[in-house]
Parts: C-alpha cells; structure tokens; sequence
C-alpha cells in the first residue's frame, strides 16, 4: 500500500520568512499528488494537485506554490508567509490503479 | 465541476446511540463518493467508498453508508457509536477513473457524549 511522508509535524515561522513543505510517496509510481490546507472550521481546502513531474496545477489564487522535482516528492513553497497562512497542511497521494487518495500526517504550520 | 456539502458542521451523540452523518453532492456526471475520518493532529483515513453497483456499502469500525442517486445523497450511518469514534468525518467526490481532483465537504465533527 501507499505511505506518505510529511514533515516537519510542527513549524512556528514568522511573518515574511520563507516556506518549504516535503511529501515523498512509497509504495507507488506516477502518482497523482495533492497538497490541502485546512484551516479550523474550513475543512479541507484543495491547493494544487500533480498528475506527473513538473506538472502543477493551483486551484486557488494565493500565496504558496508548488512542486514537483521527483515522481514521487510534491514540495510546497512560500517566499514569504503571511498570518493567513497559517493552517494544517495535508498531502495527499492517489495511486495509479486505486480509486481513494491516501494521506499523510500534516504539518500544522503557525505564522506568528 | 463536482461539490460537496455536509449538512450538519457538529452532531453530539450519547454512546451507543446510532448516528446519521449527512453528506450530499452535486456532479453532471457520473462520481466515486468516499468518506473519511480524522482523529485530532492527524490525517485523514479512509472510512468507505462507493464506486458503483449496490448502493449500500460497509466500511470499517462498523460504519456504513447509502448512496442514493435520486437525491444525491451518501449519509453515512452507524446503529450504536463508542467513545471512540469522536472524531471529525469528511465526506467527498471525484469523478471516475482518468480525472484528478478530490473535493471534500466541510466536515462534520461527531462528539460522543457518555
């Protein structure tokens, strides 16, 4: 089966600094990946979503950006965070083949 | 385009009363509909899916859920929830085979009171 690896779990940045957020899949190849963010009461807020290297496409304007250098590593960025940004950013990995998206842990991100 | 919406943002429960969490979707085609489930801190886990034929479908921890077409509807149920099952549950939608995005609802926080 899939696994997702997210790190970090936590991260306390200031306004301003920059962001750099890993997922890595195993146990998948071509896969389709997802960054969402979830803020509290918001539920999940789908961000950009990759169905091979290099290809990214954002369905929110916004701040971040993302992606993808390796099959299998989809990378979220910032240059420079703003309050609003803060939230539980979740990575999401959808096999070739499987019909349900498998997720990471998170990254709960405060921007102070 | 496909959207999600769950009904109710809270549902409180005593234990080992039954539970009905309300999920319905818009889509101009045909959709795979999934629910998930996230205990605090953590990611989401998936609870059932259905993708076609029968529309009543059994997921794990006892859960289960009815699609419905004509009221495009997938309400997920339970006949008697535990303690452990406080947890937030999303319920989603995709289309078939071949496209990309997951859209997820709002989520519906379930609070199981002893």
């Amino acid at each position: 089966s899939q696994t997702i690896h997210q790190w970090p779990a936590t991260l306390v940045q200031p306004v301003g600094s920059p962001l750099s957020l890993e997922c890595t899949v195993e146990g998948t190849s071509n896969p389709n990946l997802y960054w969402y963010r979830q803020a509290a009461g918001r539920g999940l807020q789908l961000l950009f979503y990759s169905v091979g290297i290099g290809q990214i496409s954002s369905e929110v304007p916004q701040n971040l950006s993302a992606s993808r250098p390796q099959d299998r590593q989809f990378i979220l960025s910032s240059k420079k965070l703003l309050l609003s940004d803060s939230g539980f950013y979740l990575c999401a990995c959808r096999g070739r083949g499987y019909t349900e998206a498998f997720f990471g842990q998170g990254t709960r991100l405060t921007v102070v | 385009a496909q959207s999600v919406t769950q009904l109710d943002s809270q549902v409180p429960v005593f234990e080992e009363a039954p539970v009905e969490l309300r999920c319905n979707y818009s889509s101009s085609v045909s959709v795979y509909l999934f629910w998930y489930v996230q205990y605090p801190n953590q990611g989401l886990q998936l609870l059932l899916k259905y993708l076609s034929g029968s529309t009543l479908v059994k997921g794990i921890n006892g859960f289960e859920a009815e699609f419905n077409k004509s009221q495009t509807s997938f309400h997920l149920r339970k006949p008697s929830v535990h303690i452990s099952d406080t947890a937030e549950y999303f319920c989603a939608v995709s289309p078939p085979e071949g496209a990309q995005k997951l859209v997820f609802g709002q989520g519906t926080r379930l609070t199981i009171n002893p």
